[in-house]
């Protein structure tokens, strides 16, 4: 079982829907880093949390420390967010070791 | 503007050769880190420096090798002892290293290589 796991591997969208893409994990974390890869491979940062909720326009993420789960939301999905999401977590380790999840791969249609 | 600069972009390399990927950072950053992406894996350590003159392993770091003699590069070379090098490769930093407290990894656009 992989330590990092998201879902769902694949989505297609059409553009306006409403999205989630969730992210669960097995292991103690400091926190949780959603990151967007573009389709030429680059990858920048979206959001990085330890708790709660945190919000950027029309993308939100949550992240349940219990439950050990987090969600990235995006609302009015539109073409140009087609991307691989991917969850990634900061282990409590020595070293900032991350894990990253496989990725889910998102197309919107317009 | 700061940022990660990878390159090449697009790299070949014929059986049994050594060739080394450039990554540069003008961040200010103490921690890099080189990861290789397989598709549907996930990102994999191969191998990561927290401050100059210094590096570590990561999970994969058999047949690359690296050096960390600027804290604005750290460059990667894939040797002919790495079988299945056909991958593409993102380095990364971070402000800081060890002890860090969730700091966050800035990524370049990576180098995607393939055997001829």
């Amino acid at each position: 079982k992989n330590e990092v796991e998201q879902s769902p591997q694949n989505l297609t969208a059409q553009e306006g829907e409403f999205i989630t893409i969730n992210c669960s994990y097995s292991v103690g974390i400091s926190a949780l880093h959603w990151l967007q890869q573009h389709p030429g491979g680059g990858i920048v940062s979206l959001f990085m949390l330890s708790s709660g909720k945190k919000k950027h326009g029309r993308l939100i993420a949550t992240i349940n420390i219990q439950e050990k789960h987090s969600s990235l939301h995006i609302t009015a999905s539109h073409p140009r967010d087609s991307a691989v999401y991917i969850c990634a977590v900061l282990l409590k380790t020595s070293y900032d070791k991350v894990i990253f999840g496989p990725g889910t791969s998102l197309s919107v249609i317009p | 503007d700061g940022g990660i600069t990878q390159s090449p972009k697009y790299l070949f390399r014929k059986e049994g050769q050594n060739v080394t990927l450039s990554c540069e950072q003008n961040l200010n950053h103490d921690a890099m880190y080189w990861y290789r992406q397989d598709p549907g894996q996930g990102l994999r350590l191969i191998y990561y420096s927290q401050i100059v003159n210094d590096f570590q392993k990561g999970d994969i770091a058999e047949g690359y090798s690296v050096s960390r003699e600027k804290k604005e590069s750290f460059p990667l070379t894939v040797t002919s002892a790495q079988k299945n090098p056909t991958a593409f490769y993102l380095c990364a930093s971070s402000e800081a290293g060890t002890g860090a407290s969730n700091q966050p990894q800035h990524f370049g656009d990576g180098t995607r290589l393939s055997i001829l």
